[in-house]
């Protein structure tokens, strides 16, 4: 079960720069707990693309940027290109779950 | 470089137990500050965190799974594990196994490459 919502789809066309909203409650992002991202390209594992609301794993561009407020947080990315074409998750922790969970994911497009 | 590879059947009868185990190479299992979690990902849908286990053997689980999982370590074989029990088809997934580390801010920044595990007669 998710509780944290993203949008299902969001597209751009290439170079162009396109935001995914996450937004979750009082008992997760809104109690100050990190957010992260990943990246989920078709047929492979997520991979971990921006950690601590903010932060860039080495080797993952500075295209990719994250932000947090309140109770949502919100990924970047600028310059799209046709390799970002994926499925995106972010993830926090849930104090009445006492465990990690999962947005709802939102499938880039490039046009 | 720490690698995670799960192993398990693929398929499961319903009723009856999911076993899979998630090798660590690279790196000891018992060595750092880390969580070992597991995962799943139904076909064509989102993310489940299953449960973790610390290097201590501590353990914490999701509600909604929590009757029905174990998670373990075997240190020996550097190795960790998830028994779910009584599974249907609602648990037919992909299932992963991923690291979070303290250095990530407790993200999931090391992950298995994912294996199938269809529950059917």
């Amino acid at each position: 079960q998710s509780v944290l919502t993203q949008p299902p789809s969001v597209s751009g066309a290439p170079g162009q720069r396109v935001t995914i909203s996450c937004t979750g409650s009082s008992s997760n992002i809104g109690a100050g707990y990190d957010v992260h991202w990943y990246q989920q390209l078709p047929g492979t594992a997520p991979k971990l693309l921006i950690y601590g609301n903010s932060n860039r794993p080495s080797g993952v561009p500075d295209r990719f940027s994250g932000s947090k407020s309140g109770t949502s947080a919100s990924l970047a990315i600028t310059g799209l290109q046709a390799e970002d074409e994926a499925d995106y998750y972010c993830q926090s922790y849930d104090s009445s779950l006492s465990g990690g969970v999962f947005g709802t994911g939102t499938k880039v497009t490039v046009l | 470089q720490v690698q995670l590879q799960e192993s398990g059947p693929g398929l499961v009868k319903p009723s009856q137990t999911l076993s899979l185990t998630c090798t660590v190479s690279g790196g000891s299992i018992s060595s750092g500050s880390y969580y070992w979690s597991w995962i799943r990902q139904p076909a064509g849908k989102g993310l489940e965190w299953i449960g973790r286990i610390y290097t201590s053997g501590s353990t914490n689980y999701n509600p909604s799974l929590k009757s029905r999982v174990t998670i373990s370590v075997d240190t020996s074989k550097n190795q960790f594990s998830l028994k779910l029990s009584s599974v249907t088809a609602a648990d037919t997934a992909v299932y992963y196994c991923a690291r979070t580390s303290g250095a990530a801010r407790n993200a999931f920044d090391i992950w298995g490459q994912g294996t199938m595990v269809t529950v059917s007669s």
